[in-house]
């Protein structure tokens, strides 16, 4: 198994420019999550999915845009790049505890660091 | 609003020495807490979960700790070693399916 993986890694952008993120997993997860990672304010929350079809906003979605067409696939959008969504990406997908509709452990891609001049 | 705290943000110990991690949260009405360990410029790597129904969970050197009363979770390193250095995150998961975050605790094993 993959696992979780992420493309692309790196990606420098200019101020209004719009990119996708692709996030896929081979584990038959049903949830799905884009975070955002800052230096001293650990991870927060973009968008999840808790099913193919089904979308729902994080903490902090404003400015992104996201997509589950299919089960093993989450997308991320960017359609008018700032400087402040200058970070590093990380997407993660999760089982449902057994018994349960709760997501169980995450498993997460290597991140993609995106850098908007 | 579920806020989860780490402290101390940095800490370096000698080789061999046994550890303690914290983590706080403000709501105990979590479904369970989770230890990740994320390596510089790495993905996050899951070390331990324990359900809101438990009290710990172990594995190999570690052992984690669940009080939902005071709000607290703990990470137990046994017999540190150079290759624990990293930052090691703690995350709540809330009744909306979200993981609430800590800053994080950055570990450094002196050899």
């Amino acid at each position: 198994n993959a696992g979780v993986t992420q493309t692309p890694k790196f990606r420098v952008l200019k101020t209004g420019q719009s990119m996708t993120l692709l996030c896929a997993q081979d584990m038959n997860h049903e949830y799905m999550y884009w975070y955002r990672q800052d230096p001293g304010m650990g991870l927060r929350l973009i968008h999840y999915s808790v099913g193919e079809g089904t979308t729902a906003k994080g903490e902090v979605p404003d400015g992104y845009n996201v997509s589950r067409l299919k089960k093993q696939n989450f997308l991320l959008g960017l359609e008018s790049a700032a400087p402040s969504q200058t970070s590093v990406y990380f997407c993660a997908s999760s089982f449902a505890g057994t018994g349960s509709r709760y997501p169980y452990e995450q498993y997460f891609g290597p991140g993609t660091r995106l850098t908007v001049t | 609003k579920q806020e989860v705290t780490q402290i101390p943000a940095a800490l370096s110990v000698p080789e061999g020495e046994n550890l303690v991690l914290n983590c706080s949260f403000t709501d105990s009405a979590i479904y369970n807490l989770q230890w990740f360990r994320q390596d510089p410029g790495k993905g996050l790597t899951s070390l331990l979960l324990i359900q809101s129904s438990q009290r710990e969970q172990t594995s190999g050197r570690l052992n984690a700790s669940l009080d939902k009363s005071s709000g607290r979770s703990t990470l137990y390193i046994a017999a540190s070693q150079p290759g624990d250095s990293a930052t090691y995150l703690c995350a709540a998961t809330d009744s909306n399916y979200q993981l609430i975050w800590g800053a994080g605790t950055k570990l450094i094993i002196k050899p």
